[in-house]
């Protein structure tokens, strides 16, 4: 079955701490995507990726960093610059049609919580 | 500036009553518009989707959507709600930006669904 999968379900991250998200998808889609969602304020773009080895910074890239080496491989680091952590993180991905109309298909979610 | 606005926070029916929820957006060009659903502690789940032709478009679970160019809406609609329909609905406008496709997400409407 084709999909995208998130790792862990849940991560604790201590002060000072940088934590780093897994996700992988398997539906050999070019652009991939991390958004953060808070309650009441739906989700927001933190890093999206168009192919391997480029990204790009979305709309609240401050306190993360991400990577690309591998097409279907899009890891989340939360770091020690990122002072409101707590949230629910969703991975997407996308075929990339060079415009709007690709649909992203999203993980199941991590949610990070902070000791 | 684009955005995404979904006027119901919370939302309650009966079970098998009717269901209409609301999505306007702001863009000055061509939307393609989105509707999602996500169930408690899980990723978003593509319903419906609108890219061009027919204003009505037919989704999954039963759930139906009218793009209104005058109104600048795409409002969700299912005639008769089912217990399982109870879940988050995100509304969701796709826009181009240096080639990629980036969704502007809406706060959500949270739906109850009484026996």
């Amino acid at each position: 079955d084709g999909g995208i999968t998130q790792s862990p379900k849940y991560l604790f991250r201590k002060e000072g701490q940088n934590v780093t998200l897994s996700c992988e998808q398997n539906l050999n889609h070019d652009a991939m995507y991390w958004y953060r969602q808070d309650p009441g304020q739906g989700l927001r773009l933190i890093y999206y990726s168009q192919i391997v080895n480029d990204f790009q910074k979305g709309d609240i890239a401050e306190g993360y960093s991400v990577s690309r080496e591998k097409k279907e491989s899009f890891p989340l680091t939360v770091t020690s610059a990122q002072k409101n952590p707590t949230a629910f993180y969703l991975c997407a991905s996308s075929t990339q049609t060079g415009g709007p109309t690709g649909t992203q298909y999203f993980g199941p979610g991590t949610r990070l919580l902070v000791l | 500036a684009q955005s995404v606005t979904q006027p119901d926070i919370h939302i309650t029916v009966s079970e098998g009553a009717s269901l209409e929820l609301r999505c306007n957006y702001s863009y000055g060009a061509t939307p393609y518009l989105f509707w999602y659903v996500q169930s408690p502690g899980q990723g978003l789940q593509l319903l419906l989707k609108y890219f061009s032709g027919d204003t009505l478009v037919q989704g999954i679970k039963g759930f139906e959507a009218e793009f209104k160019r005058s109104q600048s809406s795409f409002n969700l609609r299912k005639p008769s709600v089912h217990w399982s329909d109870a879940a988050e609905y995100f509304c969701a406008v796709g826009v181009g930006s240096g080639g990629y496709n980036k969704l502007i997400f809406g706060a959500g409407t949270r739906l109850a669904v009484h026996p």
